[in-house]
């Protein structure tokens, strides 16, 4: 089983905000975790990229990983209108390959001015 | 700047008619993949390939083939299109065909009608 769940949103927030996004996921074997960007008419591009549980910062951005409850988080601190965008998580296990990689379906993200 | 070019970046194609997408990188990437994406639908991989030479089938193979000739191009190929076929095609590369992060180009916007 490879579901993983996401809020489609739109998640509306003004700016300043933090904001929180999250996926959920089933399978355990689970081990690489990653969240991609997308903006409009865009391909999505690689934000961050965690291995197994903790916490990853970058900037404004953090990433979480809580393995015991299969729940990954993104947050973004002091939101800007550019962060506006749809955010992907991914993740993938050992061995998994190129079909091992599950996306979610996205959270459209709006940072109002 | 390196990364994945994708060409056309969009056309509208009569149902029936055959149809490549190209998709070249420039990363020196092993591994390089096909995936659609359609509203309510997220990411769906259709063809990917390991290393050249090699390719796979992924979650939405049918009417779609490719070919993996070389390292650097991966053309994917609708033979007879059908409306169904509609949607935003994005390749992608990654070093290596485990774990490896993903890195997308820009999609092809393609419309049957």
């Amino acid at each position: 089983q490879k579901e993983v769940e996401q809020d489609p949103g739109p998640l509306s927030v003004p700016e300043g905000a933090i904001v929180s996004l999250n996926c959920t996921y089933s399978n355990s074997a689970f081990q690489y975790f990653m969240w991609y960007r997308q903006y409009s008419r865009k391909g999505p591009e690689l934000l961050m990229y965690t291995y197994s549980s903790g916490n990853k910062e970058d900037g404004r951005f953090t990433a979480q990983v809580d393995k015991s409850s299969k729940y990954i988080s993104l947050f973004i601190r002091d939101s800007q209108p550019s962060d506006s965008a749809t955010y992907l998580c991914a993740m993938t296990y050992s061995g998994g390959g190129a079909d091992g990689l599950t996306f979610g379906k996205g959270t459209h993200l709006i940072i109002q001015p | 700047t390196a990364g994945i070019t994708q060409a056309p970046t969009s056309q509208i194609l009569a149902a029936g008619r055959s149809m490549t997408l190209r998709c070249t990188q420039d990363m020196r990437h092993n591994a390089m993949y096909w995936y659609r994406q359609d509203l309510g639908l997220g990411l769906r991989l259709i063809h990917y390939s390991n290393t050249a030479g090699t390719t796979g089938k992924g979650e939405v193979p049918d009417g779609y083939s490719v070919s993996r000739a070389n390292t650097d191009d991966f053309p994917l190929t609708l033979a007879s299109a059908v409306p169904s076929q509609t949607s935003v095609y994005f390749c992608a590369s990654s070093d290596r065909p485990n774990n490896s992060p993903l890195h997308f180009g820009n999609g092809t916007r393609l419309t049957v009608t």
